[in-house]
């Protein structure tokens, strides 16, 4: 296992709603990015954070965002659900800011919308 | 743009057999690629990678070849074994420094 964790692990909600996803760090890692994998997909990169600051943003609209703790630990928030935003949503920490370092990967929130 | 894809969606192999996946990249920029493996229930794992200054890395049990002039990228796996079994991702640092780009996945099935 990568150390890193995510919960919770699966939910279920509706068209509308908000949800927020946790995701804890690898012990000492400061950089945490967010990914959304649709079915059948690659995951597409969301947002990383890194010392508590967004650090950059992939092609997603403001109704998703985050936070990171000074325990490193992070927040995925979306608000106004939809049908599309159903998918696989991984968090990956890593040591430092580059993606050089290499990205250890969580399990996944699985989010179902209806 | 950007993108990185993969050629063949499924690709299954006999227990023993080597086997190959390959991807293709558009950015010719990119200087970091990296193999993930995912299986079911579970985030992408950290295979190997390279860097654009190299053609060949080896692993254990897996090497990635990188070709820049035709913008190509393959995983060989020796031996294959039923543990193999997985959806397989090419990724690529693309223009940042900080983003992965991921192909859509080869998904490797490995017959006993």
């Amino acid at each position: 296992e990568t150390g890193v964790t995510q919960s919770p692990t699966h939910l279920i909600k509706t068209r509308g709603q908000q949800v927020t996803l946790r995701c804890s760090s690898q012990s000492g890692h400061n950089t945490v990015s967010w990914y959304q994998q649709a079915l059948g997909q690659g995951p597409q990169f969301i947002f990383q954070y890194y010392r508590e600051e967004e650090n950059g943003r992939g092609n997603f609209p403001p109704r998703f965002s985050g936070l990171q703790f000074p325990n490193y630990s992070s927040e995925l928030n979306v608000n106004a659900l939809e049908l599309d935003d159903s998918a696989l949503y991984l968090c990956a920490s890593s040591l430092e800011l580059a993606v050089l370092n290499e990205q250890f990967f969580g399990p996944g929130t699985r989010l179902t919308v209806l | 743009g950007e993108s990185v894809g993969l050629h063949l969606p499924t690709l299954s192999v006999q227990e023993g057999d080597n086997s190959i996946i390959n991807c293709a990249y558009s950015n010719s920029a990119s200087d970091y690629f990296i193999w993930y493996k995912q299986e079911s229930g579970k985030g992408p794992q950290f295979i190997i990678d390279i860097r654009s200054n190299m053609d060949k890395r080896q692993g254990q049990r897996v090497t990635v070849l990188l070709n820049k002039t035709v913008k190509h990228l393959s995983l060989q796996i020796a031996a294959t074994q039923p543990g193999d079994s997985a959806v397989y991702f090419c990724a690529e640092m693309g223009d940042s420094s900080y983003k992965l780009i991921f192909g859509s996945g080869t998904r490797l099935l490995v017959r006993p």
